[in-house]
């Protein structure tokens, strides 16, 4: 157990919704991350917070967003759905704004229908 | 940009065969380098870890020496067991580079047959 929780585990929903995704850090750690899992782009980090602003983007879609709230975990907003979006999303945290060890969560998978 | 290159699989060995996964990098920085497993069903499990050149991280029998002049850090087992079945991951962070997140290879599949 990695101390990094995610919820919902499961969530299926159609085209054009809107769903959130939340994560609780591990207790202490400042920095959240949000990475997707797909089969064919793999792992990708989407963002990242740091003590609730954000620090980092890397491929989030602008339909996409995300925020870390005063008690540190973080939401991930996903709007317009696309079947394409279907995928694992993994929240990670870590102590610092980068370069230690992230921890992973389980992952929330995502199917768009 | 950044990239990180490793061998996809499935690899498949049996009980106590030796196991190297290869892992090459591309970064502008001075990346820390690292090894996550991924069994299934489950989120990511840190292995090991290398912060500078010629580090050599280890845990559960594994190993991975951050490799500068050939900028590989490939993941290595001198007994490989059954229950070591599971995806690995090679990934940098590149602080050097602005960005924090990490990027990962597409994963090893790897098959430990009894």
């Amino acid at each position: 157990d990695s101390g990094v929780t995610q919820t919902p585990k499961h969530l299926i929903t159609a085209t054009g919704q809107r769903v959130t995704l939340r994560c609780s850090p591990r207790s202490g750690d400042l920095s959240v991350y949000w990475y997707q899992q797909s089969l064919d782009q793999g792992l990708q980090f989407l963002i990242q917070y740091y003590n609730g602003e954000e620090r980092a983007k890397g491929n989030i879609l602008e339909r996409f967003s995300a925020q870390q709230f005063p008690d540190l975990h973080s939401e991930l907003n996903l709007s317009s759905l696309e079947l394409g979006d279907s995928a694992l999303y993994f929240c990670a945290s870590s102590a610092d704004r980068g370069g230690y060890e992230q921890y992973f969560g389980p992952g929330t998978r995502l199917t768009v229908t | 940009g950044n990239s990180v290159t490793q061998m996809e699989g499935p690899v498949t060995l049996s009980e106590e065969a030796f196991l190297t996964i290869n892992c090459t990098y591309t970064a502008t920085g001075y990346p820390s380098l690292f090894w996550y497993v991924q069994y299934p069903g489950e989120g990511l499990q840190l292995l090991l870890k290398a912060t500078k050149a010629d580090d050599k991280g280890s845990n559960k029998g594994f190993e991975a020496t951050y490799r500068k002049e050939t900028t590989s850090f490939h993941l290595e087992k001198g007994s490989v067991q059954v229950s070591d079945s599971a995806v690995y991951f090679c990934a940098l962070s590149d602080r050097g580079g602005g960005a924090d997140g990490l990027t990962f290879g597409k994963g090893t599949h790897l098959i430990i047959q009894p």
